[in-house]
């Protein structure tokens, strides 16, 4: 079965870092494609980023040059390092796994709020 | 950049009924496009993908249908489960935008 399960969510000032972590199990991250998907409170869907299986990366303009998203493959866990954090990134951060460039398995989620 | 647009933003409907929800793109996004199902405090799921294909474990009273800029996501038969709020994606061209939403209410 397919589980994955964020953490590394908080409270931080603006100007702020956060590691977002995604645990998976089930599957092999390395070898898949996998997103971050962040949703503001009483908002929709936001894609934030994506890494491909070969390693290529991929950033919505919002967050270009702030966020990086990596993976450990010993640990079977994604990443997403949150730099320069504002206001307007305060959202609940899903990581899915991607299958025919649909999120087709998704983490329960996890609550970054940005305010001093 | 695609922009998608959902219609209604709001559907009142009851169990039993018929529900169908529109999501148009602002240009061809071909059949790359998919709908996922999201409930109060849980993450969103995957109900179809490429237009019209069920994801695993989907019931059949969901369908997917269009192409190219105009998509419709049917329920055939509303069951209490199915009330929540639902987004289509596209992956045609990056970024995979969403739309913003099409809240299922009960009536």
């Amino acid at each position: 079965e397919v589980q994955l399960v964020e953490s590394g969510g908080g409270l931080v000032q603006p100007g702020g870092s956060l590691r977002l972590s995604c645990a998976a199990s089930g599957f092999t991250v390395s070898s898949n494609y996998m997103s971050w998907v962040r949703q503001a409170p009483g908002k929709g869907l936001e894609w934030v980023s994506v890494i491909y299986s070969g390693g290529s990366t991929y950033y919505a303009d919002s967050v270009k040059g702030r966020f990086t998203i990596s993976r450990d493959n010993s640990k079977n866990t994604l990443y997403l390092q949150m730099n320069s954090l504002r206001a307007e990134d305060t959202a609940v951060y899903y990581c899915a796994s991607i299958k025919d460039g649909y999120n087709y398995d998704w983490g329960q989620g996890t609550l970054v709020t940005v305010s001093s | 950049e695609i922009v998608l647009t959902q219609s209604p933003a709001t559907l009142s409907l009851s169990p039993g009924e018929r529900a169908t929800l529109s999501c148009r793109a602002s240009q061809s996004v071909s059949s790359y496009l998919a709908w996922y199902q999201q409930k109060p405090g849980q993450a969103p799921r995957l109900l179809i993908y490429d237009a019209s294909n069920r994801a695993t474990g989907i019931p059949a009273r969901f369908s997917g249908s269009g192409s190219g800029t105009d998509f419709t996501l049917t329920i055939s038969s509303l069951e209490p489960e199915d009330f929540a709020v639902y987004y289509c994606q596209q992956r045609s061209n990056w970024p995979p935008a969403f739309g913003q939403g099409t809240r299922l209410e009960i009536k």
